[in-house]
């Protein structure tokens, strides 16, 4: 296990199309993060999951944004009718709980370009 | 609700000097404060957190609650010091995190 995964890595995609984003985290991590990053900003956090529930949906989550964890392992992030504004950076990160600091490690990210 | 701010975009310095990076927070409880860092082509990582009151790579943070600050300091900069280094805030341990907007640190010789 060589840390966070997220696949693709890179995807263009038309306006108004729907995407799907991968994200496999460690593999004895409970609790699994998706964040947006625009150019010039920090990460937001959009959603996080402990095992298979979802605990937390920030506001930025609009409904055309769905996030899973069916069996609380890999997530899948979908953006349904994108729009350029949704062009980012989209990060996973997974941390455990139960042991003090939960430190979240982060993938290396998906760009997503909508034109 | 919690914001972190950092006020500067891009800090340079030269090779040797000291190094500070402004963190400010505004959150009404007790949060836990944290540096993450990214160098060129890698991935966001940890770099420090204030529980834990330990220096990494020279760096040190401390958590002045009165100013509401949680500055990153290091004596002596190094070339491999070179990243973006952003502050974030948590409500708890395993939450959320809550980042600034990152300040870039370029160390010149």
């Amino acid at each position: 296990d060589t840390g966070v995964s997220q696949n693709p890595r890179h995807k263009i995609t038309k306006r108004g199309q729907n995407v799907t984003f991968r994200c496999d985290p460690i593999s004895e991590h409970n609790r699994l993060y998706w964040y947006r990053q625009t150019l010039g900003q920090g990460p937001e956090f959009l959603t996080y999951f402990q095992n298979e529930a979802q605990l937390e949906k920030s506001r930025l989550l609009s409904d055309r944004f769905s996030a899973e964890r069916p069996k609380g392992s890999f997530s899948t992030l979908e953006i349904q009718r994108t729009e350029q504004g949704d062009s980012a950076m989209y990060l996973c990160a997974s941390g455990r709980t139960g042991t003090g600091f939960d430190e979240q490690f982060f993938g290396p990210g998906t760009r997503l370009t909508v034109l | 609700a919690q914001r972190v701010t950092q006020p500067e975009k891009l800090l340079s310095v030269f090779k040797g000097a000291p190094v500070e990076l402004k963190c400010n927070y505004s959150y009404s409880g007790s949060p836990e404060l944290f540096w993450y860092v990214q160098y060129s082509r890698q991935r966001l990582q940890l770099l420090l957190r204030h529980i834990s009151r330990e220096s990494i790579k020279g760096f040190t943070a401390d958590l002045n609650k009165g100013e509401t600050s949680f500055h990153l300091k290091k004596p002596f900069a190094q070339e491999e010091d070179s990243a973006m280094y952003y502050c974030a805030l948590a409500r708890e341990t395993a939450s959320k995190l809550t980042f600034g907007t990152g300040t870039r640190l370029q160390v010149t010789l």
